[in-house]
């Protein structure tokens, strides 16, 4: 079946590490986002891309890196400038309708939830 | 800035009861609006999408939602809660010229036997 793979589901990290969260997607979709969660905040968009060897910056960036190297993945590196990384990841993934319209639906991956000790 | 308001944080309702959850947008056009579930833990998964057209859609799970254009909102409704319907709910709008959606801080449904 298709979908999106987020791993690892549960991951711990020690300040001042780098870590990298896996997404691979096999729906063939054209555009790729990561979102951070925390308690009473929704989901904030940190990078997305529409296209292979491009992506943009979301709305809280800062601290995190990506690559979008093949079509099917879009690696997130959580880098040790976050300061308050703690939080729930999740990986989505878009068709792009007719070019940039906000009309995409999007299909989520289950998450990854990094800790930091 | 478009933005979306999910003005309740908590919700309680008895099994078998009816269900609205609220939702209002900002935004200057016609807007692209979502309803998204999300289960403890999980990822979201899509309950119904607002483009065009009837102002009434319908979803999967027996949810629907109205868009009122005058009132800027764009509420889920349930006749008849079911405890298995007991998540996080999050209303979005698509950002015009973009492939972004902005969210909502959702709204957490507790359903009572």
């Amino acid at each position: 079946d298709g979908g999106i793979t987020q791993s690892p589901k549960y991951l711990f990290r020690k300040e001042g590490q780098n870590v990298t969260l896996s997404c691979e997607q096999n729906l063939n979709h054209d555009a790729m986002y990561w979102y951070r969660q925390d308690p009473g905040q929704g989901l904030r968009l940190i990078y997305y891309s529409q296209i292979v060897n491009d992506f943009q910056k979301g709305d809280i960036a800062e601290g995190y890196s990506v690559s979008r190297e093949k079509k099917e993945s879009f690696p997130l590196t959580v880098t040790s400038a976050q300061k308050n990384p703690t939080a729930f990841y999740l990986c989505a993934s878009s068709m792009i309708v007719a070019g940039p319209s906000g009309a995409n639906v999007l299909t989520f991956g289950a998450g990854s939830r990094l800790t930091v000790l | 800035a478009q933005s979306v308001t999910q003005p309740d944080i908590h919700i309680t309702v008895s099994e078998g009861a009816s269900l609205e959850l609220r939702c209002n947008y900002s935004y200057g056009a016609t807007p692209y609006l979502f309803w998204y579930v999300q289960s403890p833990g999980q990822g979201l998964q899509l309950l119904l999408k607002y483009f065009s057209g009837d102002t009434l859609v319908q979803g999967i799970k027996g949810f629907e939602a109205e868009f009122k254009r005058s009132q800027s909102s764009f509420n889920l409704r349930k006749p008849s809660v079911h405890w298995s319907d007991a998540a996080e709910y999050f209303c979005a709008v698509g950002v015009y010229n973009t492939d972004k959606l902005i969210f909502g801080t959702g709204t957490r449904l507790q359903v009572f036997p």
